[in-house]
């Protein structure tokens, strides 16, 4: 399973764009790359998957350079509701592995 | 349409008690996986399903069986409760496949006395 690499904790604040770097170096060639968002007790929400390239969907966009080996979740314009911990997985997709993600805090 | 419904929602065991915790989803999803999240920690898998018949160990199986009873539902086992078992259970479903997003219950918190 290839190991990730999220930093502990960001903050933004309301309005700005917020990018969170995710490091996997041992990403294997059938690996996805997934990200979820979790509240405080609530269990996880997925938020985007990409392989390559970039992917937007409508509440973020994922940026995957050519050599795969890191990822960035891009938030646009967050709000107070965007306060949460974000987890990067990546691996097989039968197994849905969590790292410990980061929590972001949204600031007014 | 439900989603994924786990139950109980809420259990105290005292330590060497054993008890099942239930999860069904509704959306015909192949997968089914178990997980454990410890206070301000992230998640860690149990076990998994890839496929109705199939199960897989996790990062921390010990401790767990699970039963893949039909497609719809996906039960988790403590034989015999420690209070390291202590924490709040999530069970989830996805299509599977290449597909990674997973759909999650409302999750199980157990206490282990």
């Amino acid at each position: 399973l290839a190991k990730t690499t999220q930093p502990i904790s960001m903050d933004s604040y309301e309005g700005q764009e917020v990018n969170i770097t995710c490091s996997h170096n041992n990403i294997a060639t059938n690996d996805y790359i997934t990200w979820y968002q979790q509240f405080p007790s609530q269990g996880p929400r997925f938020i985007i998957q990409g392989y390559k390239t970039k992917v937007t969907n409508e509440v973020a966009s994922l940026f995957i350079p050519a050599d795969r080996k890191s990822s960035t979740l891009s938030l646009p314009r967050v709000s107070l509701s965007d306060t949460a911990v974000y987890y990067c997985l990546v691996g097989d997709p039968r197994q849905l592995t969590f790292g410990s993600g980061t929590q972001l805090t949204v600031l007014p | 349409n439900a989603g994924v419904t786990q139950t109980p929602k809420f259990q105290v065991l005292k330590t060497g008690q054993s008890m099942t915790l239930q999860c069904a989803q509704d959306m015909n999803h192949n997968s089914m996986y178990w997980y454990r999240q410890d206070p301000g920690m992230g998640l860690r898998l149990i076990y998994y399903s890839a496929s109705e018949g199939t199960t897989d160990k996790g990062e921390v199986p010990n401790g767990y069986n699970v039963s893949r009873l039909n497609k719809r539902e996906f039960s988790l086992r403590l034989e015999s409760a420690a209070p390291s078992q202590t924490s709040v259970y999530f069970c989830a479903s996805s299509e599977g496949g290449t597909n990674t997003e997973a759909f999650f219950g409302q999750g199980t918190r157990l206490t282990v006395v």
